[in-house]
């Protein structure tokens, strides 16, 4: 079975600072792993992707995500927080096909001045 | 359009009325799914179609959810005799793969009170 845990379900920082969102998966399969981010009335938006590839992905607006099998871990980071990230985040873990991903309860991240 | 629209935006009801949630893909998008979100919850999946075909409707709760789409497009979801506990936002995302890729684009969603 799969799950997803999102270990923070807040996180604040100063803009500037870097930003470190932790998503912990587990999967009996080789697994695709995904972060979206939601916006305050938006859709959610895709992040960034994993699947089998290179194990640091990056995505848009400058964040990246590192795969460690071992850890069984998919942290969202991001080296300099701007005003524009203030959002909830979701990991989200699909695996054998992704018609069913699995979703993490969201890291609300608070950008502060 | 641009983006997957979803309507209504917001739907206040009595509990045991029927409630219609209408997705309109982006164009071109073959594959459709619909979650749901409740406070305090993850993204709960409900229903994927594949072209008009659902072949996945396992996540629906009970017999008191329905979806269809047509043409390839427009999808509707149906709750009959809502409940209380119906109460969160039902979110489409379309996507344009034929294979699970799971890359999905959503749309804002609706949020359904049932009073």
């Amino acid at each position: 079975a799969q799950s997803v845990t999102q270990l923070d379900s807040h996180v604040s920082v100063s803009e500037g600072t870097p930003v470190l969102l932790r998503c912990n998966y587990s999967s009996s399969y080789s697994p695709s792993l995904f972060w979206y981010v939601q916006h305050p009335n938006k859709g959610l938006q895709l992040l960034l992707k994993y699947t089998s590839a290179a194990t640091l992905v990056k995505g848009i607006n400058g964040f990246e995500a590192e795969f460690k099998k071992s850890e069984t871990s998919f942290h969202l980071t991001k080296p300099s927080a701007h005003m524009s990230d203030a959002a909830e985040y979701f990991c989200a873990v699909g695996a054998g096909n992704n018609r069913k991903l699995i979703w993490g309860l969201g890291t609300s991240l608070a950008v502060n001045p | 359009g641009a983006g997957v629209s979803q309507s209504p935006s917001n739907k206040v009801t009595e509990k045991g009325k029927d409630v219609e949630l209408r997705c309109d893909p982006i164009s071109g998008h073959t594959a459709l799914y619909w979650y749901r979100q409740s406070l305090g919850q993850g993204l709960e999946f409900l229903i994927y179609f594949q072209g008009n075909s659902a072949p996945d409707k396992s996540g629906l709760p009970s017999d008191r959810f329905s979806a269809e789409r047509t043409g390839g497009s427009v999808s509707t979801l149906t709750i009959q005799r809502t409940q209380q506990e119906d109460s969160a936002v039902y979110l489409c995302a379309s996507s344009p793969s034929r294979t699970e890729t799971g890359e999905l684009f959503f749309g804002e969603g609706s949020r359904l009170t049932v009073l």
